[in-house]
């Protein structure tokens, strides 16, 4: 079964700084990746994904992440963390099949200090 | 605006009565989910549907019911509530191409 560890429940950066959320899955086909930002009371929102094309992926509000199959990461990546980015981080990896059903991590809490 | 609609927001419940939870997405996306969110636990997925007319369970479906009539609805009932219910719940839909979800604004229940 397709599995997903984020490393670190909660992160904390200066703003200004380097953003880096962990995430490793397992998985026994080639994955879907996934990484999806939620706002206090909101639902959860695609920053990025990957679908098998180019392994560095570029997404919304300034993110990326590349996919490392070697180590079977994922890692999320800011270069200069804003004080807006200060939100609940959730990696996703599809499950095996045709089901389009994704298995979610546990989540990293983001907290942007000034 | 297309998207995914969820109804009520929140509700508070008492333990015992039965409850259904709306959810309506105007994409015409195939598949639509239901997960519940709980601190600690990430996202779970209770129930989905790959097209109209057809639902599976996912890891937590003790206690949730759903129905997929048509392709923009997909209700979660709740038969009988228990506390260990009380928690944010998502709906979510997917065109199934490797795109990722659209999620709706999600409803929180809390059981008493």
């Amino acid at each position: 079964a397709q599995s997903v560890t984020q490393l670190g429940s909660h992160v904390s950066v200066s703003e200004g700084a380097l953003v880096l959320l962990r995430c490793n899955y397992s998985s026994s086909v080639p994955p879907y990746l996934f990484w999806y930002v939620q706002y206090p009371n909101q639902g959860l929102q695609l920053l990025l994904k990957y679908t098998s094309a180019a392994t560095l992926v570029k997404g919304i509000n300034g993110f990326e992440a590349e996919f490392k199959k070697s180590e079977t990461s994922f890692h999320l990546t800011k270069p200069s963390a804003h004080m807006s980015d200060a939100a609940e981080y959730f990696c996703a990896v599809s499950d095996t099949g045709n089901t389009g059903k994704l298995i979610f991590g546990q989540g990293t809490t983001l907290q942007v200090k000034p | 605006i297309a998207g995914i609609t969820q109804a009520p927001t929140s509700q508070i419940l008492a333990a015992g009565r039965r409850m259904t939870l709306r959810c309506t997405q105007d994409m015409r996306h195939n598949a639509m989910y239901w997960y519940r969110q709980d601190l600690g636990l990430g996202l779970r997925l209770i129930h989905y549907s790959n097209t109209a007319g057809t639902t599976g369970k996912g890891e937590v479906p003790d206690g949730y019911s759903v129905s997929r009539a048509n392709t923009d609805d997909f209700p979660l009932t709740l038969a009988s509530a228990v506390p260990s219910q009380t928690s944010v719940y998502f709906c979510a839909s997917s065109d199934r191409s490797g795109g990722g979800y659209t999620f709706g604004s999600g409803t929180r229940l809390t059981v008493v």
